[in-house]
């Protein structure tokens, strides 16, 4: 697969437990955020969104916050699974429905069986 | 298959020759994009498109041409290949703010 996880900030966890991955965000304008999964030799794939009016959403089994104050996003990861190993890449939109993405240099997510 | 596709999934090249990655969508959608990824970069705009017949730059669109005559398809062109494209290469579609990505294209310019 592509090597895209190297030098990347890391995050090592143990199946079940519950994982925080972190990100923040460089526009204050931002109104849409997305978080992406990217496994091994596969395109980004969605995995949940917040707009810039909320501070919480929840999906199965992951939850985003958003903290507009501070400009950071955290993604929630619970009870996390081998096959949720993969890099995460949070992305921003500034005027949503414009549809420009702004992508983070994402985190690996290591899942030890 | 509905979806979106690149290809090819590989391709080594040398520098100075010209190369087109292309993309394939099926669900009509209006915004089409191309990224490249690196190590230390995650991923970069190349160029988008809001609709056939409408193109424009992204973050890193230097050595790049894009066409889109057709709203399905958003071939990628390098002009003149240099060792500095080698990259993966990810196409993406959307409607509105989701984006759906292709599989990737693994460009090597010798």
């Amino acid at each position: 697969g592509e090597s895209v996880g190297l030098h990347l900030p890391t995050l090592s966890v143990q199946e079940g437990d519950n994982s925080i991955i972190n990100c923040a965000y460089s526009n204050s304008a931002s109104d849409y955020f997305i978080w992406y999964k990217q496994e091994s030799g596969k395109g980004p794939q969605f995995i949940i969104d917040i707009r810039s009016n909320m501070d919480k959403r929840q999906g199965q089994r992951v939850t985003v916050l958003l903290n507009k104050t501070v400009k950071h996003l955290s993604l929630q990861i619970a009870a996390t699974q081998p096959g949720d190993s993969a890099v995460y890449f949070c992305a921003e939109i500034a005027h949503s429905g414009y549809s420009t993405l702004t992508f983070g240099k994402g985190t690996m997510l290591l899942v030890s069986p | 298959d509905a979806g979106i596709t690149q290809s090819p999934r590989y391709k080594i090249t040398e520098t100075g020759r010209q190369v087109t990655l292309m993309c394939h969508q099926t669900w009509s959608h209006s915004y089409m994009f191309w990224y490249r990824q690196d190590l230390g970069h995650g991923l970069r705009l190349i160029y988008y498109s809001a609709a056939a017949d409408i193109t424009d730059k992204g973050e890193v669109p230097d050595g790049y041409v894009v066409s889109r005559s057709k709203t399905e398809n958003f071939p990628l062109t390098l002009e003149s290949a240099t060792r500095s494209q080698t990259s993966v290469y990810f196409c993406a579609s959307s409607t509105a703010n989701e984006q759906f990505f292709g599989p990737g294209t693994r460009l090597t310019v010798l």
